[in-house]
């Protein structure tokens, strides 16, 4: 069964940094690129940040780029998003999210499995 | 960056009413287009992906159709389970985006 549990949430200041995790299972999680989307509070989806399954490539939304990094650690599973420079425009709900595998090999850039989220909160 | 418009924000139909929700892009994404249905407190789940394709295990009245800049969800036979924001998202180039949601409750 997939699971991607997400943790690393929380109250941050204006100007902090905070880094978030999802441990991943039930996939081989090293032969999947995987992604960071956002939702802030009563808002809607904002797609934050992808990696390709070896970390080569990275790819960030305008908004977060230069503040954000996404890495990954295959041996471990886990996909983290180093968040910095927080603004009150980055409290959201995280989650990350694993693309869809086609039946005949290969992924589809939509979304099959999603983590529960983690609350960040940017505030003074 | 491609711009995904959602139509109607929000909409209210009875109880096996046949209920569509059009999403709009703002450029040709062929058919690299995902539907999903959120619940409160909830993370999204996938109904559809290009643009037709039922994702496994999602109910048959869900369907999805539409190619190019314009597309269509279909709920024929709306349950009440089907209470949810929806939201479209394109694939086709970087940054994905994704619409701005439709609410769809009973009346």
């Amino acid at each position: 069964e997939v699971q991607l549990l997400e943790s690393g949430g929380g109250l941050v200041q204006p100007g902090g940094s905070l880094r978030l995790s999802c441990k991943a299972s039930g996939f081989t999680f090293s032969t999947y690129a995987m992604s960071w989307v956002r939702q802030a509070p009563g808002k809607g989806l904002e797609w934050v940040s992808s990696l390709s399954p070896s970390a080569s490539s990275t790819y960030y939304a305008d908004s977060v780029k230069g503040r954000f990094t996404i890495s990954r650690d295959n041996s471990r599973t886990t996909l983290s998003l180093q968040m910095s420079s927080l603004r009150a425009e980055d409290t959201a709900v995280y989650y990350c999210a694993k693309p869809v595998t086609l039946v005949r090999g290969g992924t589809v850039d939509a979304f099959d499995f999603w983590g529960q989220g983690t609350l960040v909160i940017v505030s003074s | 960056d491609i711009q995904m418009t959602q139509s109607p924000s929000s909409l209210s139909a009875s109880i096996g009413d046949r209920v569509t929700i059009t999403c709009r892009a703002s450029q040709d994404i062929s058919n690299y287009l995902a539907w999903y249905q959120q619940k409160p407190g909830k993370a999204p789940k996938l109904l559809i992906y290009y643009a037709s394709t039922l994702q496994s295990g999602v109910p048959s009245r869900f369907s999805g159709s539409g190619s190019g800049t314009d597309f269509t969800l279909t709920i024929s036979g709306l349950q009440t389970e089907d209470v949810a924001i929806y939201y479209c998202h394109e694939y086709s180039s970087a940054p994905p985006t994704f619409g701005q949601g439709t609410k769809v409750e009973i009346k």
